[in-house]
């Protein structure tokens, strides 16, 4: 089932600027992941935070997590050209079955 | 980082006729693989669970007859698309599973093009 839900879809900023997407999931979860996808590639894993965390730091990545809200937030600070590409967040539904979002697709101007 | 590959990265077939993609965990055993499809500009939606040894689980609304899976080993699943139509065109991604959720590893993608 696809219950992730992101919002906005499309972010197209300049670089340097500071990019947030945020995510909602209608169930309980054990964890919430978020994943990038470069065009037409495989997913990348950027960052788990699990359902008794609330933020969680990795890099210029920061992910916080509204158990109450069901809701998840990802922030790149500095964005960069090369941090291009759709980004998905993803629940843990039990037994590693991940139900992914519908993704935001982030364009990274020079 | 644990490695997964897939095989072929891209294929073009007739409509009839079956395709089998391969997915392998290269430096680790994987008890656990997950096959998704993405159609553009979509997100991924799970297809199945393969289980080393036993059948695989299959989402809702997956036809298990359509798409065969096969975990021969602990390295190894499979995925064929029997009888392949072009609505079936789609771009099929597979997991692998180390250990607990934060060691499933994906892999690079398969993209289908049925004619």
């Amino acid at each position: 089932s696809q219950q992730g839900e992101e919002d906005p879809q499309a972010l197209s900023i300049q670089e340097g600027e500071n990019a947030t997407m945020n995510c909602s999931y209608k169930t309980s979860i054990n964890n919430l992941q978020w994943y990038r996808q470069n065009s037409g590639r495989g997913l990348v894993h950027l960052i788990l935070i699990r359902s008794n965390e609330r933020e969680k730091h990795s890099g210029r990545l920061r992910v916080t997590l509204d158990t109450s809200k069901k809701s998840s937030s990802l922030l790149i600070t500095a964005s960069r050209a090369a941090d291009t590409a759709s980004y998905f967040c993803a629940t843990e539904e039990g037994n590693n079955r991940l139900a992914f979002g519908k993704g935001n697709q982030v364009v990274v101007i020079p | 980082g644990a490695v997964v590959s897939q095989h072929p990265s891209w294929v073009i077939c007739k409509s009839g006729t079956s395709v089998k993609i391969e997915c392998r965990s290269l430096d680790f055993q994987a008890t656990t693989m997950f096959w998704y499809r993405q159609f553009p500009k979509q997100s991924l939606m799970l297809m199945a669970t393969s289980n080393e040894g036993s059948k695989a689980t299959y989402e809702q609304g997956v036809e298990k007859d359509k798409f065969l899976i096969n975990h021969a080993s602990l390295t190894l699943s499979t995925l064929t698309v029997t009888s392949a139509h072009p609505e079936d065109s789609s771009f099929y991604i597979c997991s692998a599973v180390a250990g607990g959720p934060e060691t499933q590893y994906f892999g690079p993608g398969t993209r289908l093009l049925v004619l």
